[in-house]
């Protein structure tokens, strides 16, 4: 199975900031997701990073706020931007494809105060 | 689109007795059905998955049953250890849909001495 390495494992970030989370594969994965999981929640998902294009976002989440690079198939970064407290969540990077599993990164734990 | 639901939110069990997870989901797409288990911390980790051209898959203490008719499948633990303790979680992916996981709500298993 691939092997996923998300940076920052965890931070605390001041309200108005923002953090980028970088997400890195150890071979190539045609599809990757980044998912947010609140306080004692489920995953959702954030939007679908798409190598070379824009991301596809879901409902309830827009560009602005989270903006995602995809430069190649083994890497990709989710930016949080004007962080409030109500952001403090687990963000996770996923990868899947039709005939893949579905693993994920360890996270990035985020705190914002 | 889709939604998985899943029961029960807690479940508690002695050593070494059954847990039983079940979920359902409502779109007839959806042909990919893994389970996760995330320890406090942790990210989500894949124990297990279904796919819609099987009834059932085992992996040791784990099984996994699909009723496509149905629209559910269930995770089965068997020999319960207090190591299986954490927080599952179901989810479903149609490989039309962009290959999009949905999650369940998740259950939290404790397993007592």
């Amino acid at each position: 199975s691939a092997v996923i390495s998300q940076k920052p494992s965890r931070d605390i970030c001041q309200r108005g900031t923002s953090l980028t989370i970088q997400c890195q594969v150890d071979s190539q994965v045609t599809m990757m997701f980044w998912y947010r999981q609140q306080p004692g929640q489920s995953l959702t998902l954030i939007a679908t990073a798409n190598q070379g294009s824009e991301a596809t976002y879901e409902s309830g989440f827009v560009i602005d706020k989270f903006p995602i690079s995809r430069p190649n198939l083994t890497f990709s970064t989710l930016t949080v931007s004007n962080m409030s407290p109500e952001d403090s969540s687990i963000y996770l990077c996923s990868l899947g494809s039709p005939n893949t599993e579905a693993f994920f990164g360890q996270g990035t734990r985020l705190t914002v105060v | 689109g889709e939604n998985v639901e899943q029961h029960p939110s807690t479940l508690s069990v002695q050593e070494g007795d059954s847990a039983v997870i079940k979920c359902t989901y409502s779109d007839s797409a959806s042909n990919y059905f893994p389970w996760y288990k995330q320890e406090l911390g942790k990210g989500p980790q894949l124990i297990i998955d279904i796919r819609s051209n099987v009834g059932e898959k085992k992996d040791q203490r784990i099984a996994v049953t699909l009723n496509k008719t149905a629209k559910h499948f269930s995770l089965h633990i068997t020999e319960t250890q207090p190591e299986d303790s954490a927080v599952y979680f179901c989810a479903a992916r149609a490989t039309g849909g962009g290959n999009k996981l949905t999650f369940g709500t998740g259950t939290q298993l404790k397993v007592e001495l």
